[in-house]
């Protein structure tokens, strides 16, 4: 059935350093790549989306990027701070459906 | 500011017990969702809804029912509930008229049952 693979499932880094998030989906007709970040006591939150037609998005500090061919896409973040600390969501969904298939998250750490 | 509310934040129950979880949302979406989430499994979908009275089963629907009403409110029922069901419910919205599928979730219910 349709999958998301999300790697690593835990990251630690120093604040400043960059994170990079990585994630593999199995339904080809997937065509909108969002990202969410779950903060504690929280529910996820959208923080930046790809659709298939694009590469690349960038968000200020945050940046994602899509492979078609491979069916990779992946989180960066640059600069990290503190605040950046969550659980990270990448997920997959295709036009015109309802269901949207997330992987098992990133537990990001930065330490100051 | 966009609004999903879920009934209670911490819930324990006894095994047995029928369970009810509530969920409103105030932005005038079709469709809404219930998701429970657990450590290395990210968040499963149990049930969704695109319309009043419409339901359709998820991944992972055995043991839960649903109930829409209301175009606002979105409500899970565990039957009976059972210690396998102790996890957090996440519910969810989504405008399905816009190109961009962006969720937006409501806080969570830690559930526990005993």
């Amino acid at each position: 059935g349709e999958n998301v693979e999300q790697h690593p499932s835990t990251l630690s880094v120093q604040e400043g350093d960059s994170a990079v998030i990585k994630c593999t989906y199995s339904d080809s007709a997937s065509n909108y790549f969002p990202w969410y970040k779950q903060e504690l006591g929280k529910g996820p939150q959208l923080i930046i989306d790809i659709r298939s037609n694009v590469g690349e998005k960038k968000d200020q500090r945050i940046a994602v990027t899509l492979n078609k061919t491979a069916k990779h896409f992946s989180l960066h973040i640059t600069e990290t701070q503190p605040e950046d600390s969550a659980v990270y969501f990448c997920a997959a969904s295709k036009t015109g459906g309802f269901k949207t298939i997330f992987g098992a998250g990133t537990r990001l750490f930065v330490k100051a | 500011d966009v609004k999903v509310t879920q009934s209670s934040r911490y819930l324990v129950k006894r095994t047995g017990e029928k369970v009810f979880l509530e969920c409103v949302q105030d932005m005038d979406h079709e469709n809404m969702f219930w998701y429970r989430q657990d450590p290395g499994l990210g968040l499963r979908l149990i049930y969704f809804s695109y319309d009043v009275k419409m339901k359709e089963k998820g991944d992972i629907p055995e043991g839960y029912s649903v109930s829409r009403e209301k175009k606002e409110r979105f409500s899970l029922i565990l039957e009976s509930a059972s210690t396998n069901q102790t996890s957090m419910y996440l519910c969810a919205s989504f405008n399905g008229l816009v190109a961009r599928h962006e969720q937006f979730f409501g806080p969570g219910t830690r559930l526990t049952v005993l």
